[in-house]
């Protein structure tokens, strides 16, 4: 099946050590976005990628960088991480054309020790 | 500006009752509407989308939703709920002027009762 896959699921690291979450698609989408989701709430926006075209959001920290190597790869990478970044990171993906919906993978868990 | 809103952070239902969680929206013209379900610790996997037709749409897992132009809402229904439904439900809404980006309702999380 096509899908959006995100690796890994679960992700420890420690205050202020650098790390990426991965997420690959199969669905050859245009568009692949990332989220951070805290608990109880909806998911927030933090870029997104249509084709090479990096999109970030108004909001969204300088700690946060995002690379898209080719279409089917797409990684978030924090660079000093703070405990306030421990969340649920999803990834989605779209077609681009707005009636058709996001695709999402099942996130990772990052937690900041 | 563009808003969505569902109303019911949580409702508890008895399995085998019937389900409807509210959704309102904040919009000019039509807008292309969407449920999602999240259960702990995974993604969001569609329930349903609405673009134009039929007002009444149904989708995945038994549920279905209306939309009320003249309401401005979008609600989901179940007309009896499963214990595997206790999840956190996500209303979204694309605004034409906004692209392919969704802005999402709060959430409503829906504990069922054995």
């Amino acid at each position: 099946d096509a899908m959006v896959i995100q690796n890994p699921r679960y992700q420890v690291t420690q205050f202020g050590k650098p790390v990426t979450l991965s997420c690959s698609q199969t669905l050859n989408h245009n568009v692949m976005y990332w989220y951070q989701q805290k608990s109880s709430q909806a998911p927030k926006l933090l870029f997104h990628y249509y084709d090479k075209d990096f999109n970030n959001e108004a909001d969204t920290p300088d700690n946060f960088q995002s690379r898209r190597p080719n279409t089917s790869f797409c990684f978030l990478d924090i660079r000093s991480p703070g405990l306030g970044d421990a969340a649920m990171y999803l990834c989605a993906t779209s077609s681009g054309q707005v009636s058709q919906p996001q695709h999402f993978g099942d996130g990772t868990r990052l937690s900041i020790l | 500006a563009q808003s969505v809103t569902q109303p019911d952070i949580h409702i508890t239902v008895s399995e085998g009752a019937s389900l409807e969680l509210r959704c309102n929206y904040s919009y000019g013209a039509t807008p292309y509407l969407f449920w999602y379900v999240q259960s702990p610790g995974q993604g969001l996997q569609l329930l349903l989308k609405y673009f134009s037709g039929d007002t009444l749409v149904q989708g995945i897992k038994g549920f279905e939703a209306e939309f009320k132009r003249s309401q401005s809402s979008f609600n989901l229904r179940k007309p009896s709920v499963h214990w595997s439904d206790a999840a956190e439900y996500f209303c979204a809404v694309a605004f034409n002027n906004a692209g392919n980006m969704l802005t999402f309702g709060g959430g409503t999380r829906l504990m069922v009762k054995p």
